[in-house]
């Protein structure tokens, strides 16, 4: 257990709808950073938040948002949902922005499939 | 643009059989070489970090090597509870992990 917990397990939902996944950190750690994980692409990275703000952002599209509370845990919204959003969703953690080698411990994932 | 590449993509052995798994990559400015392996459907487990040319990390049955090139991941004599994916990842400039495509592993008793 990496001590990152990751809502729901599973999300099954219709083209065009919005969905939000949630993500509480390890306890301590600031950073969170998003992943989408498809058959065909790989574990990409998506975005990364550090105390709240927004650290730095890869491939995410701009249907997909995402933010960061106060009490550190994260939601990813996704909306107008195509087949091609089914994927893992995985959330990780670190202590620090990134700027030192953190490793980043990664949640159990969430897995959503849009019919 | 950083850019990982894992082989071979699938490795079926017998138990007890060694085995070394590759991850070539190719980054401005590396900070960090992640070893993971993953499970179906579960998020990847962090196995390793290598940091510079030469390093070398052993856990139970597995050793990861870094050279400036690439990365190998060796296994030895390994159990059926080793089967899993394992995934290789660069850490540059940024935050930002870059993983390889992973190497799905078999190991049949």
């Amino acid at each position: 257990d990496s001590g990152v917990t990751q809502t729901p397990k599973h999300l099954i939902t219709a083209t065009g709808q919005r969905v939000t996944l949630r993500c509480s950190p390890r306890s301590g750690d600031l950073s969170v950073y998003w992943y989408q994980q498809s058959l065909d692409q790989g574990l990409q990275f998506l975005i990364q938040y550090y105390n709240g703000e927004e650290r730095a952002k890869g491939n995410i599209l701009e249907r997909f948002s995402a933010q960061q509370f106060p009490d550190l845990h994260s939601e990813l919204n996704l909306s107008s949902l195509e087949l091609g959003d089914s994927a893992l969703y995985f959330c990780a953690s670190t202590r620090l922005a990134g700027f030192s080698t953190d490793t980043q411990y990664f949640g159990p994932g969430t897995r959503l499939t849009v019919l | 643009e950083d850019q990982v590449t894992q082989s071979p993509e699938a490795l079926r052995l017998q138990e007890g059989e060694s085995s070394s798994l590759n991850c070539s990559y190719t980054v401005s400015g590396l900070r960090g070489l992640f070893w993971y392996r993953q499970d179906p459907g579960k998020g990847p487990e962090f196995l390793f970090t290598l940091y510079s040319a030469g390093e070398e990390k052993e856990k139970e049955r597995l050793k990861a090597t870094l050279t400036k090139k690439e990365s190998f991941l060796h296994i030895t004599a390994p159990k059926p509870e080793d089967s899993a994916t394992y995934l290789c990842a660069v850490q540059a400039a940024g935050n930002k992990l870059t993983f390889g495509g992973g190497t799905r592993v078999l190991v049949k008793p």
